[in-house]
C-alpha cells in the first residue's frame, strides 16, 4: 500500500523567507501528485499537479518537483507572506487500483509578520 | 459556478442514528468520492463514483453507504453511526480522463456522542 509522509509537521517562518516543504512517498508507480493548501475548517484547495512523466511545475510564487525514482517531491515558495499560512497536502494518485488519492498528513505552515 | 458545496457543515448525532451527507457539483464531473480525514492521519477514501448509477469501495468503507442517482450529487449515509465515525468527511469530484485533477468541497464536520 501507498505510504505518503510529510515532514516536518509543522513550520515557522519570517515573513520573506523561501521555504521547501518535503513530501516522501514509497511506491513510485504514480500517476501523478498534487499538491493542495488547507486553511482551517475550511476544505482543500489545489494548488499545483505534476504528472508522472513531468519533473516540476510551477504557479505564481510556488515551485513543486517531482523526483519519482526516489519517490520525492517538494513544494518551494519563494518570498513567503503571512497569507501562505496554511496546511500544506500532499497526495499521489497511483497507476492502478481505486481511484483514489493517498494523502500525506500535511505540514502546518506558519508565516510570522 | 458553485463547485462542490456539501451540506450540512456541522452535524452532531448520537449513537445508533441515521443520516446523510449530500454533495453537490456543478463542473459536470463523471467521478465523485468521499473521503474521511482524522486527526493525525491524511485523508482516506470512504467510497467513490464513477458514473451514474455506480459506486465502488475505496479504503475505509465499513459503517457507510453511498448512491449516485444523479450525476451532479453524491450521498453518503451512515445507517448507524458510532463514536468512532467522528471526523471530518470531504467530496470530491474529477473528470474521468487524465489528469484526474480533484476538486474538493468544503466539508462536514460531524461529531456522534
Amino acid at each position: 500500500k501507498q505510504e505518503v509522509t510529510q515532514i516536518p509537521a509543522a513550520l515557522s517562518v519570517p515573513e520573506g523567507e523561501n521555504l521547501v516543504l518535503n513530501c516522501s512517498f514509497t511506491d513510485s508507480a504514480i500517476y501523478n501528485l498534487q499538491w493542495f493548501r488547507q486553511d482551517p475548517g475550511k476544505g482543500l484547495t489545489s494548488l499545483l499537479l505534476i504528472q508522472s512523466s513531468q519533473r516540476e511545475q510551477t504557479s505564481g510564487r510556488l515551485n513543486a518537483s517531482l523526483d519519482k525514482s526516489s519517490g520525492r517531491s517538494t513544494l518551494y515558495i519563494a518570498a513567503s507572506q503571512p497569507g501562505d499560512s496554511a496546511t500544506y497536502l500532499c497526495a499521489v494518485r497511483p497507476w492502478t487500483g481505486a481511484n483514489n488519492l493517498f494523502f500525506g498528513t500535511g505540514t502546518r505552515l506558519t508565516v510570522i509578520p | 459556478n458553485a463547485g462542490v458545496t456539501q451540506t450540512p457543515k456541522f452535524r452532531v448525532l448520537k449513537t445508533g442514528q441515521s443520516m446523510t451527507l449530500l454533495c453537490a457539483q456543478d463542473m459536470n464531473h463523471e467521478y465523485m468520492y468521499w473521503y474521511r480525514q482524522d486527526p493525525g492521519m491524511g485523508l482516506r477514501l470512504i467510497h467513490y463514483s464513477v458514473g451514474e448509477g455506480t459506486t465502488a469501495k475505496g479504503e475505509v468503507p465499513d459503517g457507510y453507504n453511498v448512491s449516485r442517482l444523479k450525476k451532479q450529487n453524491f450521498l453518503l449515509g451512515l445507517e448507524s453511526a458510532a463514536p468512532s465515525q467522528t471526523s471530518v468527511y470531504f467530496c470530491a469530484s474529477s473528470y474521468s480522463k487524465g489528469p484526474y485533477e480533484q476538486y474538493f468541497g468544503p466539508g462536514t464536520r460531524l461529531t456522534v456522542t
